[in-house]
């Protein structure tokens, strides 16, 4: 069994502000895991992956998480905030055994001028 | 380039009516997705397939049917829609069963 849970469902900061969203995750098995990006009226896009690699990951537009297995967690972070990255996150477990995906219920980030 | 398309974009629809929602990929991945999107819920899995002739359900299957006769397409049919189905549906696709899914664009369906 896999599950996740986003801790927050709205982030606001202001443009150039370091950005945290937070993820906890469990599964009985060694999982993967994915961070997507929606922007309004679009599909999902793969922000980064972490497959058992290096604990830290780096994606794409400046965003990185880092994979603690000890807190079962996989926060992303950026450094500084762009007007452009305000959009919908999910997180999402993934292992082969499961068979499929389970994504969290997403975070809502908004960038103040 | 290889890509993931829906048809139709955007789909208004009776209650009562069957409806079926077009996905195709050309990435020749042998593992398919349905999920509706929904605010407050998140995605959520509908059906999922490995391969040809390969069909499951997922948290959200009732109401809804799928067939895989290829690799390229797995085809959404509501049997007859519900104003409850009212959504955005996205198809994905994924070499394998636990790596990335490619999703596509979506499809806005109204059921009135």
């Amino acid at each position: 069994a896999q599950s996740v849970t986003q801790l927050d469902s709205h982030v606001s900061v202001s443009e150039g502000t370091p950005v945290l969203l937070r993820c906890n995750y469990s599964s009985s098995y060694s999982p993967s895991l994915f961070w997507y990006v929606q922007h309004p009226n679009k599909g999902l896009q793969l922000l980064l992956k972490y497959t058992s690699a290096a604990t830290l990951v780096k994606g794409i537009n400046g965003f990185e998480a880092e994979f603690k297995k000890s807190e079962t967690s996989f926060h992303l972070t950026k450094p500084s905030a762009h007007m452009s990255d305000a959009a919908e996150y999910f997180c999402v477990v993934s292992a082969f055994n499961a068979g499929k995906s389970t994504f969290g219920d997403g975070t809502t980030l908004t960038v103040k001028p | 380039d290889a890509e993931i398309t829906q048809s139709p974009r955007h789909k208004i629809t009776e209650t009562g009516r069957q409806v079926t929602l077009a996905c195709h990929q050309t990435w020749n991945h042998n593992n398919m997705f349905w999920y509706r999107q929904d605010l407050g819920h998140g995605l959520r899995l509908i059906h999922y397939s490995y391969g040809v002739q390969d069909t499951n359900k997922g948290e959200v299957s009732d109401g809804y049917s799928v067939s895989r006769s290829n690799t390229e397409d797995l085809p959404l049919t509501l049997e007859s829609a519900a104003s409850s189905q009212t959504s955005v549906y996205f198809c994905a696709s994924s070499v394998n069963r636990d790596s990335f899914q490619f999703f596509g664009p979506g499809t806005r369906l109204t059921v009135l």
